[in-house]
């Protein structure tokens, strides 16, 4: 089935830095990506999401691009705040489920 | 206010007892999910079910057991022959065929003492 590999962390960065976390998938067919986000003790949220080649999800200031050339949707954002402050999690469609990356803790600091 | 509600937020139970798990939706999905999370690891898919009375097994159903009776419900129960059930636990739900876009609940933390 699909999976999805995504940089492990934890990632510590600096308020303005410039924030990216790698995500590749293996995939047969073109399936449907995401990026979901968890604060401390809560649900995941959906942050993005692109559903076919060259889509750009964004959201929050946070961008994605589906790039099927290189079976990648790696996440950026050009100048993080504490708020970003949680763990980032890539997904993609795996015959009517989701499969995970392992997920990636970001700490934003003053 | 459409979404998924899960109870409760904390549940202590003690070794040896089975546990249920709440999880119900008012978004008229189809298909809902449950999955557990332990500490810095992704979510791994417990039981998944795309119409009522139906559901499958996913990557780690053994001792768990899930119940799909009605539409907008489908509690979880932790069995005494789960070895390790102190997890943080999250149910989703999403509409089938919409790409998978999963919604999610806010969690319960199951602590087994």
């Amino acid at each position: 089935g699909n999976s999805v590999t995504q940089m492990e962390g934890p990632v510590t960065l600096s308020e303005e830095a410039f924030l990216t976390i790698n995500c590749t998938y293996t995939a047969t067919g073109y399936p449907s990506l995401f990026w979901y986000v968890q604060y401390p003790g809560e649900g995941l949220q959906l942050l993005l999401k692109a559903t076919k080649a060259d889509d750009k999800g964004s959201n929050k200031g946070f961008e994605a691009t589906y790039r099927k050339e290189t079976t990648s949707f790696h996440l950026e954002k050009g100048s993080v705040q504490v708020s970003d402050s949680a763990v980032y999690f890539c997904a993609c469609d795996n015959d009517y489920k989701l499969s995970f990356g392992a997920g990636t803790t970001v700490t934003v600091r003053a | 206010d459409g979404g998924i509600t899960q109870s409760p937020k904390y549940l202590f139970r003690k070794e040896g007892q089975n546990v249920t798990l709440s999880c119900e939706q008012n978004l008229n999905h189809d298909a809902m999910y449950w999955y557990r999370q332990d500490p810095g690891q992704g979510l791994r898919l417990i039981y998944y079910s795309q119409i009522v009375n139906d559901f499958q097994k996913g990557d780690i159903a053994e001792g768990y057991s899930v119940s799909r009776e009605k539409k907008e419900s489908f509690p979880l129960t932790v069995t005494s022959a789960q070895k390790n059930p102190t997890a943080f636990y999250l149910c989703a739900s999403s509409i089938l065929g919409l790409h998978n876009e999963q919604f999610f609940g806010p969690g319960t933390r199951l602590t087994v003492l």
